[in-house]
């Protein structure tokens, strides 16, 4: 009965690699966000999608793709890994894309790139 | 100058203590403020909405001074288990969430 999950919770791979990420929700939510927390504790928004489209691409390396194959779905693709890549990247939700709701984080993933 | 600044302390506490710490942000057209808890290793999670006027929530007082651009927390009473890491998250009309550092609160019996 988890409300947001992603998986693999960790994830240690070589540079140069292509690695995903998968994120469900369970909330019946509209919206879905990516975000990197790296080793400062910073956490920056990459993507939103509302309802499987796409709302906000801050400036991100266009290694990173996201797809949202339904509105319960955000999967984060990362073409040709690099050390800089190393973070823990969150997943969340919420109801719409709204300034005022609450947002719904996963566990992490932890990614390692060595 | 970042979006939103925090004292990242360590704020070392008794049980017992109150605790207060302070967040600024840059962008005065932001419109809506929150306190989001981390604990070690783990998912953000909300504490609190924080409103004009100021709110509470038990031992949590969150205020705004939007002429000033800060929101603030205090913590009454502190717990052991109030020990965690206190992101403070400014949204303007753009649904971007911006988050602090985070200040560190550890909580000592």
């Amino acid at each position: 009965d988890t409300a947001v999950s992603q998986t693999p919770k960790y994830l240690v791979t070589q540079m140069g690699n292509d690695k995903s990420i998968k994120c469900e929700q369970n909330l019946g939510h509209d919206t879905m966000y990516w975000y990197k927390q790296d080793s400062k504790k910073f956490l920056k928004i990459m993507f939103s999608y509302n309802n499987k489209e796409l709302i906000i691409n801050e400036t991100v390396p266009n290694r990173f793709s996201p797809k949202s194959p339904d509105k319960a779905h955000l999967n984060l693709h990362i073409n040709s890994l690099e050390l800089g890549d190393s973070a823990v990247y969150f997943c969340a939700s919420s109801p719409h894309p709204s300034s005022y709701n609450e947002q719904f984080f996963g566990p992490g993933t932890r990614l390692t790139v060595l | 100058r970042k979006e939103v600044e925090q004292d990242p302390g360590p704020f070392n506490v008794p049980e017992g203590a109150t605790v207060a710490f302070n967040c600024t942000y840059s962008n005065s057209a932001s419109q809506s403020f929150f306190w989001y808890r981390q604990d070690c290793r783990k998912e953000p999670k909300l504490l609190m909405s924080v409103y004009s006027s100021g709110n509470e929530d038990g031992r949590f007082t969150a205020q705004l001074n939007r002429a000033s651009q800060y929101i603030s927390l205090l913590i009454r009473d502190s717990k052991l288990s109030d020990s965690a890491t206190y992101l403070c998250v400014v949204t303007s009309n753009d649904y971007k969430l911006s988050f602090g550092a985070g200040t560190t609160v550890t909580v000592r019996a």
